[in-house]
């Protein structure tokens, strides 16, 4: 129990372009999902925290314009990297946790490798 | 700010042997800490957990320190096998908040 679903795992594109990340709990109704960001050898970085049905709160430094998070059902969560830029290219990584599962235990998705061009 | 660190960037275990991996924290607000493995290009996995009014805990072939008079936790994996190589990040929470800080990981490395 407890999947976490992460789509695509790896993509490619072109400066200035936009790319849709897509986070699903598979087994479970995820009342928060969480979005982080990851560079090579580095820790997790907290981006926003996501609750259904309401904003995203963006942790300090976080462009909310540039990454636009929905959080539209309690099994979906999307982060979107607006105007990519070569810089933007990093590991990012959801999570989520639900009522019906162990409380303040965070499950995680296989990440997304992204690589702007 | 408030931040969790590690001790040793790299830990490097022979099969069987026993493996300790070391976290400092400095919120002494934290309520709850987390350990994650993460191998690579994978999202971290949850290993062991454990709350401030605790100080062990333990699982399969895992245990989990917590000694709060000087903001420490440890990860002690017994009989380490290959699969275990991987990056171990501790984790904390202040309060009954859900948001985690992460600390900034230590590779283990398992020789045969």
């Amino acid at each position: 129990g407890a999947v976490v679903s992460q789509h695509p795992s790896w993509v490619i594109c072109k400066s200035g372009t936009s790319v849709k990340i897509e986070c699903r709990s598979l087994d479970f109704q995820a009342t928060t999902m969480f979005w982080y960001r990851q560079f090579p050898k580095q820790s997790l970085m907290l981006m926003a925290t996501s609750n259904e049905g309401s904003k995203a709160t963006y942790e300090q430094g976080v462009e909310k314009d540039k990454f636009l998070i929905n959080h539209a059902s309690l099994t979906l969560s999307t982060l979107t990297v607006t105007s990519a830029h070569p810089e933007d290219s990093s590991f990012y990584i959801c999570s989520a946790i639900g009522k019906a599962i162990a409380k303040n235990i965070q499950y995680f998705g296989a990440g997304t490798r992204l690589s702007v061009l | 700010g408030e931040s969790v660190g590690l001790h040793l960037p790299t830990l490097s275990v022979q099969e069987g042997d026993n493996s300790i991996i070391n976290c400092a924290y400095s919120n002494s607000a934290s309520d709850y800490f987390i350990w994650y493995k993460q191998e690579s290009g994978k999202g971290p996995q949850f290993i062991i957990d454990i709350r401030s009014n605790m100080d062990k805990r333990q699982g399969q072939r895992v245990t989990v320190l917590l000694n709060k008079t000087v903001k420490h936790l440890s990860l002690q994996i017994a009989a380490t096998q290959p699969g275990d190589s991987a990056v171990y990040f501790c984790a904390e929470s202040p309060g009954t908040a859900s948001k985690l800080t992460f600390g900034t990981g230590t590779r283990l490395q398992v020789t045969l």
